[in-house]
Protein backbone atom coordinates (compact mmCIF):
# COMPACT_ATOMS: atom_id res chain seq x y z
CA UNK A 1 0.00 0.00 0.00
CA UNK A 2 0.96 3.45 -0.64
CA UNK A 3 2.67 5.29 2.41
CA UNK A 4 1.58 9.15 3.47
CA UNK A 5 4.15 11.01 5.91
CA UNK A 6 2.58 13.23 8.26
CA UNK A 7 4.21 15.49 10.94
CA UNK A 8 3.92 14.06 14.50
CA UNK A 9 2.35 17.31 15.84
CA UNK A 10 1.31 20.40 14.97
CA UNK A 11 0.21 23.57 17.31
CA UNK A 12 -2.23 26.44 16.34
CA UNK A 13 -4.24 29.50 18.26
CA UNK A 14 -7.93 29.10 18.61
CA UNK A 15 -9.69 30.89 15.68
CA UNK A 16 -6.66 31.05 13.40
CA UNK A 17 -6.26 28.64 10.38
CA UNK A 18 -4.56 25.30 9.72
CA UNK A 19 -2.63 23.67 7.51
CA UNK A 20 -1.99 19.92 7.54
CA UNK A 21 0.20 18.96 5.31
CA UNK A 22 0.60 14.98 4.04
CA UNK A 23 3.00 14.03 1.62
CA UNK A 24 2.22 10.70 -0.62
CA UNK A 25 4.91 10.08 -3.23
CA UNK A 26 4.13 6.71 -4.29
CA UNK A 27 0.70 7.86 -4.91
CA UNK A 28 -0.98 5.84 -7.62
CA UNK A 29 -3.17 7.12 -10.33
CA UNK A 30 -6.43 5.34 -8.37
CA UNK A 31 -5.83 5.97 -4.96
CA UNK A 32 -8.38 8.26 -3.65
CA UNK A 33 -7.04 10.90 -0.62
CA UNK A 34 -8.65 10.60 2.32
CA UNK A 35 -8.45 12.56 6.12
CA UNK A 36 -9.83 11.15 9.25
CA UNK A 37 -9.34 12.48 12.80
CA UNK A 38 -10.04 11.52 16.52
CA UNK A 39 -10.74 12.85 19.48
CA UNK A 40 -9.45 11.37 22.60
CA UNK A 41 -11.54 8.47 23.72
CA UNK A 42 -13.85 8.82 20.26
CA UNK A 43 -13.90 6.28 17.17
CA UNK A 44 -12.16 8.05 14.15
CA UNK A 45 -14.51 10.69 12.09
CA UNK A 46 -14.31 11.37 8.63
CA UNK A 47 -13.51 14.75 7.77
CA UNK A 48 -13.08 14.89 3.99
CA UNK A 49 -11.55 12.89 0.38
CA UNK A 50 -10.45 14.20 -2.74
CA UNK A 51 -8.98 12.01 -5.98
CA UNK A 52 -7.60 15.24 -7.71
CA UNK A 53 -9.26 18.45 -7.72
CA UNK A 54 -9.34 20.35 -4.36
CA UNK A 55 -12.15 19.85 -2.68
CA UNK A 56 -14.52 21.76 -0.07
CA UNK A 57 -17.06 20.88 2.79
CA UNK A 58 -18.77 22.01 5.78
CA UNK A 59 -15.91 21.16 7.99
CA UNK A 60 -12.61 21.84 6.10
CA UNK A 61 -10.57 21.91 2.60
CA UNK A 62 -8.76 19.74 1.11
CA UNK A 63 -6.01 21.14 -1.28
CA UNK A 64 -4.14 18.42 -3.48
CA UNK A 65 -0.88 19.22 -5.18
CA UNK A 66 -0.72 19.26 -9.12
CA UNK A 67 0.86 15.78 -9.31
CA UNK A 68 -0.54 15.02 -6.51
CA UNK A 69 2.05 13.84 -4.00
CA UNK A 70 1.10 15.93 -1.13
CA UNK A 71 -1.90 17.32 -0.14
CA UNK A 72 -3.06 19.83 2.50
CA UNK A 73 -6.02 19.68 5.17
CA UNK A 74 -6.87 22.80 6.11
CA UNK A 75 -9.14 24.08 9.33
CA UNK A 76 -10.12 27.37 8.41
CA UNK A 77 -11.01 28.57 12.01
CA UNK A 78 -9.62 26.16 14.19
CA UNK A 79 -11.37 25.57 18.19
CA UNK A 80 -10.56 23.62 21.08
CA UNK A 81 -12.54 21.13 19.66
CA UNK A 82 -10.53 20.40 16.78
CA UNK A 83 -7.99 19.14 18.98
CA UNK A 84 -7.57 15.67 17.51
CA UNK A 85 -5.19 13.22 16.03
CA UNK A 86 -5.40 13.93 11.95
CA UNK A 87 -4.87 10.84 9.92
CA UNK A 88 -4.37 11.27 5.87
CA UNK A 89 -4.58 7.73 4.25
CA UNK A 90 -4.55 6.59 0.62
CA UNK A 91 -7.36 4.57 -0.37
CA UNK A 92 -6.54 2.63 -3.46
CA UNK A 93 -6.31 -0.81 -5.12
CA UNK A 94 -3.39 -1.58 -4.05
CA UNK A 95 -2.48 -4.96 -2.41
CA UNK A 96 -3.35 -6.56 0.54
CA UNK A 97 -6.66 -6.28 3.06
CA UNK A 98 -9.33 -3.85 1.58
CA UNK A 99 -10.26 -1.22 4.34
CA UNK A 100 -8.24 2.11 5.30
CA UNK A 101 -4.54 1.48 6.77
CA UNK A 102 -4.20 4.13 9.09
CA UNK A 103 -0.71 5.74 9.85
CA UNK A 104 0.69 7.58 13.38
CA UNK A 105 -1.29 10.77 12.32
CA UNK A 106 -0.28 14.15 13.04
CA UNK A 107 -1.26 15.32 16.96
CA UNK A 108 -3.21 18.88 16.19
CA UNK A 109 -2.67 20.92 20.03
CA UNK A 110 -5.04 24.17 19.95
CA UNK A 111 -4.10 26.81 22.16
CA UNK A 112 -6.39 29.10 23.46
CA UNK B 1 -24.59 11.33 12.76
CA UNK B 2 -22.88 8.50 12.21
CA UNK B 3 -25.72 5.26 12.78
CA UNK B 4 -23.12 2.50 14.16
CA UNK B 5 -23.04 1.47 17.22
CA UNK B 6 -20.70 -0.90 19.54
CA UNK B 7 -21.26 -2.70 23.13
CA UNK B 8 -20.37 -2.84 25.48
CA UNK B 9 -18.68 0.09 25.72
CA UNK B 10 -16.11 -0.75 28.80
CA UNK B 11 -15.40 -4.74 29.29
CA UNK B 12 -13.26 -6.00 32.49
CA UNK B 13 -13.31 -9.82 32.67
CA UNK B 14 -10.95 -12.74 33.46
CA UNK B 15 -8.41 -14.57 31.64
CA UNK B 16 -10.02 -17.71 29.88
CA UNK B 17 -13.16 -16.17 29.57
CA UNK B 18 -15.31 -15.93 25.82
CA UNK B 19 -16.24 -12.62 24.87
CA UNK B 20 -18.30 -11.36 21.76
CA UNK B 21 -17.88 -7.54 21.20
CA UNK B 22 -20.93 -6.29 19.03
CA UNK B 23 -21.52 -4.26 16.13
CA UNK B 24 -24.66 -2.73 14.76
CA UNK B 25 -25.17 -0.60 11.67
CA UNK B 26 -28.43 0.81 10.68
CA UNK B 27 -27.06 2.13 6.71
CA UNK B 28 -27.40 -0.90 5.13
CA UNK B 29 -23.72 -0.84 4.22
CA UNK B 30 -21.92 -4.00 2.84
CA UNK B 31 -18.72 -3.21 3.78
CA UNK B 32 -18.00 -3.81 7.53
CA UNK B 33 -14.69 -3.43 9.46
CA UNK B 34 -13.10 -3.95 12.83
CA UNK B 35 -9.94 -2.24 13.98
CA UNK B 36 -7.61 -2.87 17.18
CA UNK B 37 -5.58 0.35 18.61
CA UNK B 38 -3.43 0.29 21.74
CA UNK B 39 -3.21 3.60 23.93
CA UNK B 40 -1.52 6.44 21.78
CA UNK B 41 -1.23 3.97 18.85
CA UNK B 42 -2.12 3.85 15.17
CA UNK B 43 -5.15 1.41 14.17
CA UNK B 44 -4.85 -2.08 12.85
CA UNK B 45 -7.33 -3.21 10.57
CA UNK B 46 -7.74 -7.08 11.91
CA UNK B 47 -11.05 -7.99 10.38
CA UNK B 48 -13.34 -6.91 7.33
CA UNK B 49 -16.04 -8.07 5.57
CA UNK B 50 -18.07 -7.24 1.73
CA UNK B 51 -21.09 -8.37 3.17
CA UNK B 52 -23.10 -11.33 4.62
CA UNK B 53 -21.14 -14.83 5.04
CA UNK B 54 -18.00 -13.05 3.72
CA UNK B 55 -15.15 -12.62 6.21
CA UNK B 56 -11.36 -11.77 5.62
CA UNK B 57 -8.54 -11.30 7.63
CA UNK B 58 -6.98 -7.57 7.76
CA UNK B 59 -3.57 -6.15 7.74
CA UNK B 60 -3.03 -7.15 11.88
CA UNK B 61 -2.76 -11.33 12.80
CA UNK B 62 -5.12 -11.68 15.24
CA UNK B 63 -6.64 -14.34 17.49
CA UNK B 64 -10.51 -13.16 17.33
CA UNK B 65 -12.54 -14.49 14.73
CA UNK B 66 -16.07 -12.74 13.03
CA UNK B 67 -18.92 -13.39 11.75
CA UNK B 68 -21.36 -11.61 9.43
CA UNK B 69 -25.16 -13.45 8.95
CA UNK B 70 -26.88 -10.35 8.68
CA UNK B 71 -25.99 -7.32 7.08
CA UNK B 72 -26.40 -5.02 10.04
CA UNK B 73 -24.52 -7.19 12.45
CA UNK B 74 -20.71 -8.03 12.74
CA UNK B 75 -19.72 -9.68 16.05
CA UNK B 76 -16.16 -10.27 16.93
CA UNK B 77 -15.28 -12.92 19.13
CA UNK B 78 -12.52 -14.13 21.40
CA UNK B 79 -12.92 -18.18 22.38
CA UNK B 80 -10.35 -17.51 25.63
CA UNK B 81 -9.09 -14.00 26.54
CA UNK B 82 -5.63 -13.47 27.63
CA UNK B 83 -4.12 -10.02 28.88
CA UNK B 84 -2.53 -9.18 25.51
CA UNK B 85 -6.20 -8.68 24.23
CA UNK B 86 -6.52 -5.76 26.39
CA UNK B 87 -6.66 -3.10 23.32
CA UNK B 88 -9.70 -0.88 22.22
CA UNK B 89 -11.42 -2.34 19.23
CA UNK B 90 -13.48 0.21 16.70
CA UNK B 91 -15.85 -1.38 13.96
CA UNK B 92 -16.30 0.76 11.22
CA UNK B 93 -18.81 -0.04 7.96
CA UNK B 94 -18.60 1.62 4.65
CA UNK B 95 -20.17 1.74 1.68
CA UNK B 96 -18.33 -0.19 -1.77
CA UNK B 97 -15.65 1.70 -3.13
CA UNK B 98 -12.75 4.66 -2.30
CA UNK B 99 -15.07 7.47 -3.26
CA UNK B 100 -16.99 7.08 0.17
CA UNK B 101 -16.68 7.79 3.80
CA UNK B 102 -16.21 5.15 6.72
CA UNK B 103 -18.43 5.37 10.04
CA UNK B 104 -16.62 4.51 12.92
CA UNK B 105 -18.32 3.40 16.41
CA UNK B 106 -17.16 4.49 19.67
CA UNK B 107 -15.13 1.31 20.60
CA UNK B 108 -15.04 -1.44 23.07
CA UNK B 109 -12.17 -0.83 25.79
CA UNK B 110 -11.27 -4.48 26.56
CA UNK B 111 -9.03 -4.91 29.54
CA UNK B 112 -8.50 -8.50 30.56
CA UNK B 113 -7.55 -9.62 33.87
Amino acid sequence: DAKTTQPNSMESNEEEPVHLPCNHSTISGTDYIHWYRQLPSQGPEYVIHGLTSNVNNRMASLAIAEDRKSSTLILHRATLRDAAVYYCILFGSGGGADGLTFGKGTHLIIQP
Amino acid sequence: EADIYQTPRYLVIGTGKKITLECSQTMGHDKMYWYQQDPGMELHLIHYSYGVNSTEKGDLSSESTVSRIRTEHFPLTLESARPSHTSQYLCASSEHGRDTEAFFGQGTRLTVV
